[in-house]
């Protein structure tokens, strides 16, 4: 069946360093979604990534959706406190079933 | 605009009773979602509708799983009998359709003891 997996499934940085998670289908994905989940809350939706190669930016965090739409990536600049969490990507996939990916639960160090 | 609603947000029970969960989508979404998240785990997809009819429900175990969302609007998504392994979190989610955002409800942590 398919797979969505992420790499690094945990991370721990300094706060102020960068941070990258990668997203990874076994499929096409027609539109890739990223999600937040706080410890002990539910995921919340950050963004919606559709066309290939499309690269989107809120803030600090930029959201990139490969040319294959297989992959997709979220980095975060100068990572702060408010950044902890676990970051899911998501998305449909053939017959319309929809993945979530592995996470990445980010610590950051004050 | 309210949110999704889900109760209760906290269930014991012993293993071999019944369970139920309810869920109120946001007004006007088409899509309903199940999912169940285990910790450090993402979610993981129980069942959709598409308004009153369930169009995957291929990872809900039917032998003891079900679900049902009359009118296209609330469901409820049953557990009968609980077992050990069914401790979790249920999570329910809506979206206006099937491509669009999903937003998550509180969840129902559930232990079975």
């Amino acid at each position: 069946g398919q797979q969505v997996m992420q790499i690094p499934q945990y991370q721990h940085v300094q706060e102020g360093e960068d941070f990258t998670t990668y997203c990874n289908s076994s499929t096409t994905l027609s539109n890739i979604q990223w999600y937040k989940q706080r410890p002990g809350g539910h995921p919340v939706f950050l963004i919606q990534l559709v066309k290939s190669g499309e690269v989107k930016k809120q803030k600090r965090l930029t959201f990139q959706f490969g040319e294959a739409k297989k992959n997709s990536s979220l980095h975060i600049t100068a990572t702060q406190t408010t950044d902890v969490g676990t970051y899911f990507c998501a998305g449909p996939g053939t017959g319309n079933q929809f993945y979530f990916g592995t996470g990445t639960s980010l610590t950051v160090i004050p | 605009e309210a949110g999704v609603v889900q109760s209760p947000r906290y269930k014991i029970i012993e293993k071999k009773q019944p369970v139920a969960f309810w869920c109120n989508p946001i007004s006007g979404h088409n899509t309903l979602y199940w999912y169940l998240q285990n910790l450090g785990q993402g979610p993981e997809l129980l069942i959709r509708y598409e308004n009153e009819e369930a169009v995957d429900d291929s990872q809900l175990p039917k032998d003891r799983f079900s679900a049902e969302r009359l009118k296209g609007v609330d469901s409820t998504l049953k557990i009968q009998p609980a077992e050990l392994g069914d401790s979790a979190v249920y999570l329910c989610a809506s979206s206006r359709d099937s491509r669009g955002t999903q937003y998550f409800g509180p969840g129902t942590r559930l232990t079975v003891l």
